[in-house]
């Protein structure tokens, strides 16, 4: 069975440029949340995914956007990157959306230069 | 708004030493609370998950308890070994079942 999976590992981008993350959920599960995680830091929760629609939100901007496909699977989007956008990105999948217990991917590990 | 605390920041130990890990919260208004390990670089591994209603949790050698009146979670662990070492965070769960986390408590246990 697999686990949460992202997609890619690391990525480098520059200032200004549009990344994408994909996620891709425990099987079973049908809800997907991400989080930012700064070095030093906990993870703060962007957003959550449920039935192809954006659930909950965090405290991010816009430049944050996100989507669920009907396999369930998740991308998150970042536009006009910001060098403090440098972080690591964790995804994360439950069985629906109010249950407790969170399943983490290794997450991507992205540097804005 | 709720803020998560965990001390200390930092921790360096010897081998087969009992180490108690601290996690304290503002709004005792919870659903459950839960402690994660991660690894450096890693993604997070939940290790247990205490229901507002428990008061605390056990497995093989970590218990965490949970005090939501006054706060405070703490997590023991018992006979610490190098591979205990890790960042070691803490989350709690309100109405919205989205966790608000601390910033770690990064533990090296040296042999």
């Amino acid at each position: 069975d697999a686990g949460v999976t992202q997609s890619p590992t690391h990525l480098i981008k520059t200032r200004g440029q549009q990344v994408t993350l994909r996620c891709s959920p425990k099987s079973g599960h049908d809800t997907v949340s991400w989080y930012q995680q700064a070095l030093g830091q906990g993870p703060q929760f962007i957003f959550q995914y449920y039935e192809e629609e954006e659930r909950q939100r965090g405290n991010f901007p816009d430049r944050f956007s996100g989507h669920q496909f009907p396999n369930y699977s998740s991308e998150l989007n970042v536009n006009a990157l910001l060098l403090g956008d440098s972080a690591l990105y964790l995804c994360a999948s439950t069985l629906r959306p109010d249950t407790d217990t969170q399943y983490f991917g290794p997450g991507t590990r992205l540097t804005v230069l | 708004k709720q803020e998560v605390t965990q001390i200390p920041a930092a921790l360096s130990v010897p081998e087969g030493e009992n180490l108690v890990l601290n996690c304290s919260f503002t709004d005792s208004a919870i659903y459950n609370l839960q402690w994660f390990r991660q690894d450096p670089g890693k993604g997070l591994t939940s290790l247990l998950l205490i229901q507002s209603s428990q008061r605390e949790q056990t497995s093989g050698r970590l218990n965490a308890s949970l005090d939501k009146s006054s706060g405070r979670s703490t997590l023991y662990i018992a006979a610490s070994q190098p591979g205990d070492s890790a960042t070691y965070l803490c989350a709690v769960e309100g109405g919205s079942y989205i966790p608000t986390f601390g910033r770690g408590t990064s533990l090296i246990v040296h042999p």
